[in-house]
């Protein structure tokens, strides 16, 4: 089955604690993002990728790194979460720039 | 930058009715328009999408319309039902910059 599979689902932790959000696509779709959803504000990108080993910043990129050393794999990591990154978080994929954005089930992270 | 505004944030209609959200977007070069549903607790899904080179489409009860001199594009939904309760969203896309723009969300919501 085509998918992305976030990981974890939900997640609380605290400030200072770094962390990783692991996004996986077995589609093979060579363009990845990260977004954020906060009420009211919509989806935000965080960062994209165009390939492998090609990342650059979306919209809110602050505070957030990503790699993309594998076609398959974007991670999302927050080397010092701060409560202003309480979201949740949206991994996609799509075939090239302009494709269907294949979105994962949502991670929920809670920084206290 | 594109910059993409979603109208109204909230939009109640009887079983039946039809609906409208409307969007604009500011980046005269971008070309691709989708539209995302997503259900409460769920992960967004493209319902449709157009292109700048269609004024129109229509798939069943879902049509979308683009006006590319005024830069706005529109979702009607006709004869609504309760399980087109959800929040949608609007993207514009400018494949020059690779970067996709959501707006803010509308919570659609058909009473029976």
């Amino acid at each position: 089955e085509a998918q992305v599979t976030q990981n974890p689902r939900y997640l609380i932790t605290v400030t200072g604690k770094k962390l990783t959000v692991t996004c996986s696509q077995n589609m093979n779709h060579e363009y990845m993002s990260w977004y954020r959803q906060d009420p009211g504000l919509g989806l935000r990108q965080i960062y994209y990728s165009m390939n492998v080993e090609v990342t650059d910043k979306g919209d809110v990129p602050e505070g957030y790194k990503v790699s993309r050393k594998e076609k398959r794999n974007f991670p999302l990591i927050l080397e010092s979460p701060s409560p202003n990154q309480t979201s949740l978080y949206f991994c996609a994929s799509s075939l090239g720039r302009a494709g269907i954005q294949h979105f994962g089930d949502g991670t929920r992270l809670s920084i206290l | 930058g594109e910059n993409v505004e979603q109208h109204p944030s909230t939009l109640s209609v009887q079983e039946g009715d039809s609906a409208v959200i409307k969007c604009t977007y500011s980046d005269s070069a971008s070309n691709y328009f989708p539209w995302y549903k997503q259900e409460l607790g769920k992960r967004p899904q493209l319902i449709i999408d157009i292109r700048s080179n269609v004024g129109e489409k229509k798939d069943q009860r879902i049509a979308v319309t683009l006006n590319k001199t005024a830069k706005h594009f529109s979702l009607h939904i006709t004869e609504t039902q309760p399980e087109d309760s959800a929040v949608y969203f609007c993207a514009a896309l400018n494949t020059g910059f690779q970067k996709l723009v959501f707006g803010t969300g509308t919570r659609l919501l058909v009473s029976p």
